[in-house]
């Protein structure tokens, strides 16, 4: 089972430049989410989707921007990388339905440097 | 609006000692409460879970029990080993899922 699947692993990006974040989950949830974490610092939501054709913004959302056309996947588009998006970030994804919440299960992360 | 407090680390405990880790939280209604646990350059696992008031809920020697009345949700384990070191997030679901909220998190780091 692959679970939440995130690339790359590791990129380093120069000021202004663009890149997209890779996320996709094989569980067949409905929720997931972005999240960002600064060194020594908790989770920031970034946006989240409550299902395909559905997003909305977290704590954090300025600088990025999300799209969900499948269940599946959710991938994070950040336009004019600016230092202060150097962070570690990490894709969630949940089933929530029938009053049950199923807890979040997260990819490896994604470690982005800009320099 | 919904909060989650940990208590600051970073903890630093020596192989077999007892473990407390405190977590209080704010939330309407009736969330569910959940901690995770980070190693070292991995993501969050899900260490344990309670959905519902004096529920406990537990994993690997760990325990944490959703006190309502005191809306805590402290994590203890009687024997912690040097592969526990690993930071502790307490978080809360409401709204059936639409909500997840994360503590800052306690580094805890046992010696051998």
């Amino acid at each position: 089972n692959a679970g939440v699947t995130q690339t790359p692993k590791f990129r380093i990006l120069k000021i202004g430049q663009s890149m997209t974040l890779q996320c996709t989950q094989d569980m067949n949830h409905n929720y997931m989410y972005w999240y960002r974490q600064d060194p020594g610092m908790g989770l920031k939501l970034i946006y989240y989707s409550v299902g395909a054709g559905i997003t909305d913004k977290g704590e954090v959302p300025n600088g990025y921007n999300v799209s969900r056309s499948t269940t599946e996947d959710f991938p994070l588009r950040l336009e004019l990388a600016a230092p202060s998006q150097t962070s570690v970030y990490f894709c969630a994804s949940s089933y929530s339905g029938d009053r049950l919440v199923v807890e979040l299960f997260f990819g490896e992360g994604s470690r982005l440097t800009v320099l | 609006g919904n909060s989650v407090t940990q208590m600051e680390g970073p903890v630093t405990l020596s192989e077999e000692a007892f473990l407390t880790i405190n977590c209080t939280y704010t939330a309407t209604g009736y969330p569910s409460l959940f901690w995770y646990v980070q190693y070292p350059g991995e993501g969050l696992q899900l260490l344990l879970k309670a959905t519902k008031a004096d529920d406990k809920g537990s994993n690997k020697g760990f325990e944490a029990t959703y006190r309502k009345e005191t809306t805590s949700f402290h994590l203890e384990k009687g024997s912690v080993q040097v592969s526990d070191s690993a930071v502790y997030f307490c978080a809360l679901s409401s709204d059936y899922g639409q909500n997840f909220v994360f503590g800052p998190g306690t580094r805890l780091s046992v010696l051998p």
